[in-house]
């Protein structure tokens, strides 16, 4: 069974204090990996997807990197506005049907930026 | 525009009644989900529906049933609601590849009581 794994639970951090988000994962090959971002009351957001050890993708103050047992998502000079939640998820090769493959999520990171 | 849309936003009820929550999707997707995100704020699958196949996560009651009347639309009716389904169910949306992101709805908090 795929499992994901985020820490920590919760991280504040002062502005512009930079920091990381680890996502680790255990899964039976690996299709992809998704950064979302979820702000409250609202649904997850798409960031990224990464699929093989080595790659990395960036969008502004968040840069997220791969290897083949984790993921970790930074934050450079985080603003307030990067306040959410930060949820990973892993697509493995169980079919599930429907055109979808299985997707696992962790249960996130709560990130709070003070100013 | 709205990519994927779904009502209501809340929606408050007693044990035993049925209710519906409707989800849309402009994005011209094939395939589209309904997660439940329980008070531990875990993401579950419930349902994966394309034209061809509805997929149904086997731990989910048969009390729930998706409903899609077209490609754009997958309703979710909950028939005698038990104060356990109380928790925010999302929509969501992908294009095939099957590896391509979700896009989701901004959820729909039931509350049973």
């Amino acid at each position: 069974e795929d499992q994901v794994t985020q820490s920590p639970e919760a991280l504040r951090l002062q502005e512009g204090e930079s920091s990381s988000l680890n996502c680790s994962y255990t899964v039976s090959g690996l299709r992809g990996l998704f950064w979302y971002r979820q702000d409250p009351g609202k649904g997850p957001e798409f960031l990224f997807t990464l699929y093989s050890a080595g790659e990395e993708k960036e969008k502004e103050r968040l840069k997220a990197t791969l290897t083949k047992k984790e993921s970790f998502l930074h934050i450079t000079a985080p603003k307030p506005e990067d306040s959410a939640t930060y949820l990973c998820a892993v697509q493995g090769y169980a079919y599930s049907g429907a055109g979808s493959y299985q997707l696992t999520f962790g249960k996130g990171t709560k990130l709070s930026v003070i100013p | 525009d709205t990519a994927v849309s779904q009502t209501p936003k809340y929606l408050v009820t007693q044990m035993g009644n049925d209710k519906s929550i409707k989800c849309e999707q402009n994005l011209g997707h094939d395939t589209m989900y309904w997660y439940k995100q329980d008070s531990k704020k875990f993401l579950k699958i419930m349902f994966s529906y394309n034209n061809k196949e509805l997929i149904i996560n086997e731990t989910v009651p048969n009390r729930f049933s998706p409903k899609s009347p077209d490609k754009a639309h997958l309703n979710l009716h909950i028939n005698s609601l038990e104060l356990g389904d109380s928790a925010v169910y999302f929509c969501a949306s992908s294009q095939i590849p099957s590896n391509s992101p979700l896009h989701f709805g901004n959820g729909t908090r039931l509350t049973v009581t």
